[in-house]
């Protein structure tokens, strides 16, 4: 069985702060893939990242960057100095790899980034 | 850019009554998904749909609920005899399938079972 944990149910920080959304897996797959899902106030699921587990390195773009380590079982999300549009409800979520069609994504259940003026 | 698109955005129903929440993928796409999220809850998995048919489905799925790709465009989730419980924000999803494994999610169908 496949499981996501979002330890923090809410964060609060002041604008340009720097914050990082924590995720922890469980599968028992040797290959999967790690997303991050935004979700802002209006409620819809915007997707902004996909990483492979065999890919370690670590990526950038823009303010957001991830780290993903395999051996702690981590996914975690930074954005750097945050702004008040990045308040949102963030979701971490897991795939496993197959060469059929059992793509489902399970999810975390998500933080809640406030981010104040 | 093309996106997913759903309808209506939101359905109010009386408790046993059938509800169609329908949704258009993105066009070249070949997998199709719908999740719930009960307020205030994680996004759950419902139902993926490939080929012209249901690939997985999880336990939330059972014999109320149905999918249908009636046409080349349209994904339709059918609960057959709606209950309270079912009142939640319902989201289909597509993905182009082969190597790429993201999903692009529509603005989802706010269900209230009164």
């Amino acid at each position: 069985a496949q499981k996501v944990t979002q330890a923090q149910t809410e964060i609060s920080v002041v604008e340009k702060e720097d914050v990082t959304l924590d995720c922890v897996y469980e599968t028992r797959d040797t290959t999967y893939y790690l997303f991050w899902y935004k979700q802002p106030p209006s409620g819809e699921l915007v997707f902004l990242i996909r990483r492979n587990s065999f890919d370690e390195q670590n990526e950038i773009s823009g303010r957001y960057s991830w780290n993903f380590q395999k051996s702690t079982s981590s996914f975690n999300f930074t954005i750097t100095a945050s702004q008040v549009v990045d308040s949102a409800v963030y979701f971490c979520a897991l795939s496993r790899i197959s060469s059929g069609s059992a793509r489902q994504l399970t999810f975390g259940s998500g933080t809640q980034l406030t981010v104040l003026p | 850019e093309p996106e997913v698109t759903q309808t209506p955005s939101h359905q109010v129903t009386q408790m046993g009554q059938e509800v169609i929440l329908r949704c258009v993928p993105i066009s070249n796409h070949l997998y199709f998904y719908w999740y719930r999220q009960i307020l205030g809850q994680k996004v759950e998995f419902l139902v993926s749909f490939y080929n012209n048919e249901i690939s997985e489905k999880s336990e939330i799925f059972d014999d109320q609920f149905s999918v249908e790709r009636p046409d080349g465009s349209n994904f339709t989730l059918k609960i057959r005899s709606t209950k309270l419980e079912d009142s939640a924000m319902y989201f289909c999803a597509s993905g182009v399938g082969g190597s790429s494994y993201e999903q692009y999610f529509g603005p989802g169908t706010r269900l209230t079972v009164t």
